[in-house]
């Protein structure tokens, strides 16, 4: 069984909808969890971290956590076509490494 | 954020070669350091994960003796790939966490290494 398991993709969604990317882990224990954008040939860069349940915001961005279900996801909203990229969720434990989800392709169409 | 310097970007080596990887915290000291491998298509996998000063911790089935990791400073460490062999072409992406750890820590991350091993 993976550890962090994320919705199959591709994944499309027209501009200014709103995208959804959901997670869920394996790990009880697991405290910490991120949401990292990453565009291809390139290295993930951190959009949001979320600690506890409930739901965190920044700008179009919105994380929920349900540690209860074991479940983290992303929305995106007014979504843009550069927002198009493989989206992974991370989950770390009480260990410092992250585990990485496999990845959701996002593709925003104009 | 913090900046972490990861060079080079892009490296071709011929098979059998050693290739080194270097990644730098230029504005904090990174008391840890991981190091990952992303395949076409895949997730990150943690490689190994080291601590300033300590041997590298290695994951399951990663060659510790093949991928040899060095954390001589706090703000530098380095991933050598032995011998390498077309199997081992990947991008490699180092992240850097300072300071005292919690779990709110954040890692950050190099820009990543392409490697193609011809």
């Amino acid at each position: 069984q993976k550890e962090v398991e994320q919705n199959s993709g591709p994944l499309s969604v027209p501009e200014g909808a709103i995208a959804s990317l959901n997670c869920t882990y394996s790990d009880r224990v697991s405290q910490s969890f991120f949401w990292y954008r990453q565009y291809s040939g390139k290295s993930p860069e951190l959009i949001m971290s979320i600690y506890s349940n409930g739901d965190k915001e920044d700008g179009r961005f919105t994380a929920q956590l349900n540690k209860a279900s074991q479940y983290v996801s992303l929305l995106i909203r007014d979504s843009q076509p550069s927002d198009s990229a493989t989206y992974l969720c991370a989950v770390r434990g009480s260990a410092r490494q992250l585990t990485f989800g496999s990845g959701t392709q996002l593709t925003v169409l104009p | 954020g913090a900046v972490v310097s990861q060079h080079p970007s892009r490296v071709i080596c011929k098979s059998g070669t050693s290739v080194k990887i270097e990644c730098r915290s230029l504005d904090f000291q990174a008391t840890t350091m991981f190091w990952y491998r992303q395949f076409p298509k895949q997730s990150l996998m943690l490689m190994a994960t080291s601590n300033e000063g300590s041997k590298a911790t290695y994951e399951q089935g990663v060659e510790k003796d093949k991928f040899l990791i060095n954390h001589a400073s706090l703000t530098l460490s380095t991933l050598t790939v032995t011998s390498a062999h077309p199997e081992d072409s990947s991008f490699y992406i180092c992240s850097a966490a300072g300071g005292v750890w919690t779990a709110n820590t954040e890692a950050f991350f190099g820009q990543g290494t392409r490697l193609t091993v011809v």
